[in-house]
């Protein structure tokens, strides 16, 4: 049963655009939410996370805003570029100090030049 | 510092055979995973543990054993494998407790025919 929620699956900006994925989750006993990047043939890797009593979160062209109330949380990619294009994954911590993720589907974006 | 290392790479195996997805990490991690990725499911939990000589199951135990025998190992034993058994594996790695980044290694690719 999945109870992260992330949409779209596919997603193709334009260079320079604003990239957005969202995901929406079931569970209230988790207590940090990460973004994962993804390159072909390579294992995720972190980019971003956000706690639950933090409403959002940027890190350079990256920003998480996070809705607690809605149980949603969202990617922003500024001035996207090809570099970004990837698989990128939603992820929330189940709150037992065991460090298990609950991923979501993933998201295939891609940049065009 | 190699981080999460994961042997091999790719796998073919027949229906009814058994293997191990080795997995190493030389961060000193109490905690390690593997997940496996398949398309449209994102990453979903096969087994973890907290600690070497503890381990628990995930959201998709069924057909997998593992053992951790020290902290640097925790490999995953395909049983009997199956066509449905045939995905990405992920190792993952981190420290336990406070939420922190999970490292992943690079995957194996499993092909069961």
């Amino acid at each position: 049963q999945q109870q992260v929620k992330q949409s779209p699956q596919s997603l193709i900006v334009q260079k320079g655009g604003i990239s957005i994925i969202n995901c929406a989750y079931e569970n209230t006993a988790f207590d940090y939410f990460p973004w994962y990047q993804q390159f072909p043939g390579k294992g995720p890797a972190l980019l971003i996370a956000i706690r639950p009593d933090v409403s959002e979160k940027k890190e350079g062209r990256f920003t998480i805003s996070f809705n607690k109330s809605a149980k949603q949380f969202s990617l922003h990619i500024m001035d996207s570029q090809p570099g970004d294009s990837a698989t990128y994954f939603c992820a929330a911590r189940v709150s037992d100090g065991a460090q298990k993720l609950v991923f979501g589907q993933g998201t295939r974006l891609t940049i065009n030049p | 510092n190699a981080g999460v290392t994961q042997t091999p790479k790719f796998q073919v195996l027949k229906t009814g055979q058994s293997m191990t997805l080795q997995c190493a990490q030389d961060m000193n991690h109490e905690y390690m995973s593997w997940y496996r990725q398949d398309p449209g499911m994102g990453l979903r939990l096969i087994h973890y543990s907290v600690g070497a000589g503890i381990t628990d199951q995930g959201e998709v135990p069924n057909g997998y054993n593992v053992s951790r025998s020290t902290t640097e190992d925790f490999p995953l034993r395909l049983l009997s494998a199956a066509p449905s058994q045939t995905s990405v594996y992920f190792c993952a790695s981190s420290l336990r407790g406070q939420p922190s980044e999970l490292f992943f290694g690079e995957g194996s690719r499993l092909t069961v025919l």
